[in-house]
């Protein structure tokens, strides 16, 4: 069975600082993407970045980044430069080739304060 | 291009009545799935289609079916409501063969069975 853990329920940062929201996953497939979704309170979910596992390097889009680590099977995401506008749960999931399934952690609520 | 839709955007049912949902992906894209959203059980896959056929389903009773047609939009059914069926049904389209495991998500469709 695939699981994702999000181990902070809530977080909260102040704008311009950086925050990293933590994620671990297990999976015995060795083939699979990763993915930060964030759903502002408007309920809209919005895919924030992407990595795919069989790539080294981290994804970067912008302000997001993340930091995979395979073998640890964690994936986190840091937000720099927070913005108000970033408030929102956000989700970890991933999904291995074959089953077309995004299986999603419990998310993490963030508030982003002046 | 215009996003994945979604409709009815609300809806309230009564227990043992059932429910049709609707989802137009996004033009192109031909893979459809669908996700239930509760605050208990998070974000849980329901069914994933392409190309009018299932090929994957997660863990759900048979009360709950789907459908996709030949112009890639697809409908979800709920047959007999029960009062746990209460959630945010979400749609999501993706585009195989180009970041095919990228999936952009509709709005969702909230369902209160009473």
């Amino acid at each position: 069975a695939q699981t994702v853990t999000q181990s902070q329920p809530e977080m909260s940062v102040q704008e311009a600082e950086t925050v990293t929201l933590s994620c671990t996953y297990d999976t015995s497939e060795n083939n699979y993407y990763l993915f930060w979704y964030k759903q502002p309170p408007s309920r809209q979910m919005i895919l924030v970045i992407r990595q795919e596992a069989y790539k080294q390097q981290n994804a970067t889009e912008n302000r997001f980044s993340v930091n995979f680590q395979k073998a640890a099977k964690s994936f986190s995401l840091k937000i720099s430069d927070s913005q108000l506008g970033d408030t929102a749960m956000y989700f970890c999931a991933f999904m291995i080739l074959s089953g077309y399934a995004l299986n999603f952690g419990k998310g993490t609520s963030l508030l982003v304060t002046p | 291009k215009a996003g994945v839709t979604q409709t009815p955007r609300y809806l309230i049912k009564t227990r043992g009545q059932q429910v049709t949902l609707s989802c137009s992906p996004i033009s192109g894209h031909r893979s459809v799935s669908w996700y239930q959203q509760t605050p208990g059980q998070g974000l849980q896959f329901l069914f994933e289609y392409f190309s009018e056929t299932q090929r994957n389903k997660g863990n759900f009773p048979g009360r709950f079916s789907g459908r996709q047609f030949s112009n890639s939009r697809s409908e979800m059914n709920v047959s007999t409501l029960e009062l746990g069926d209460s959630a945010l049904y979400l749609c999501a389209s993706s585009l195989l063969w180009h970041y095919p495991y990228e999936q952009y998500f509709g709005p969702g469709t909230r369902l209160t069975v009473t």
